[in-house]
């Protein structure tokens, strides 16, 4: 079965500081990885999406990911952070044939001035 | 294009009661996923719809929990007797079908339940 382990459960960061959320995933078989941001009280908004093509991708809001199908992770940086940044990550994964995702718990990221 | 749409956004009820959630999906995607979030962790798959056919249920959709699509367009999640292990954050998603594009999931903002 497929599965997705997030190292940090909280991150704390300084304002324009870099950050880089870990991001492990377990398959046999090709994947599609995502990366969600959920603000408080709000459901999940994409950040960016790993399908297939270039390893390096960029999203929203400065973000990029990189898939290391070696070490199969797709870590998600920042090279600096804004106060706004602060919300909870999830990392996820495409499992089955009907496009389930599997999530990670989550990764708690806190901006401070 | 609207987005996905959730109703209500937050639901409080007694335990035993029923309660029933709607979503609908971003209009032409014709793939639907419920998913339930509990405080602190990630959500968790619960049930798929191709169309108005459900394809795929989780093992934590109890009896208790139904389903339906009838018409391929919107969706209706329906908990009996609910308990209060049911309190959680309830989210819908929308795909469209075929292709690399079919691959991305786009959430609603959530139905939001506290089973007293």
């Amino acid at each position: 079965a497929q599965s997705v382990t997030q190292l940090d459960s909280q991150v704390p960061v300084f304002e324009e500081a870099p950050v880089e959320l870990r991001c492990n995933y377990s398959s046999s078989v090709s994947v599609y990885l995502f990366w969600y941001v959920q603000y408080p009280n709000q459901g999940l908004q994409l950040l960016l999406k790993y399908l297939s093509g270039s390893t390096l991708v960029k999203g929203i809001n400065g973000f990029e990911a990189e898939f290391n199908k070696s070490q199969t992770s797709f870590h998600l940086r920042k090279p600096s952070v804004h106060i706004s940044d602060t919300a909870e990550y999830f990392c996820a994964v495409r499992s089955g044939g009907y496009n389930k995702l599997i999530f990670g718990a989550g990764t708690r990221l806190a901006v401070h001035p | 294009d609207t987005g996905v749409s959730q109703d209500p956004r937050h639901k409080i009820t007694k335990r035993g009661q029923n309660v029933t959630f709607r979503c609908d999906p971003i209009s032409e995607h014709n793939r639907l996923y419920w998913y339930r979030q509990t405080l602190g962790q990630g959500p968790e798959f619960l049930t798929y719809f191709q169309n108005e056919a459900q394809l795929e249920k989780s093992r934590l959709l109890s009896d208790r929990f139904s389903a339906e699509r009838p018409k391929g367009s919107f969706s209706t999640l329906e908990i009996q007797r609910t308990e209060q292990g049911d309190s959680a954050m309830y989210l819908c998603a929308s795909s469209s079908k075929g292709g690399l594009a079919g691959e991305t999931q786009y959430f609603g903002p959530g139905t939001r339940l506290l089973v007293l």
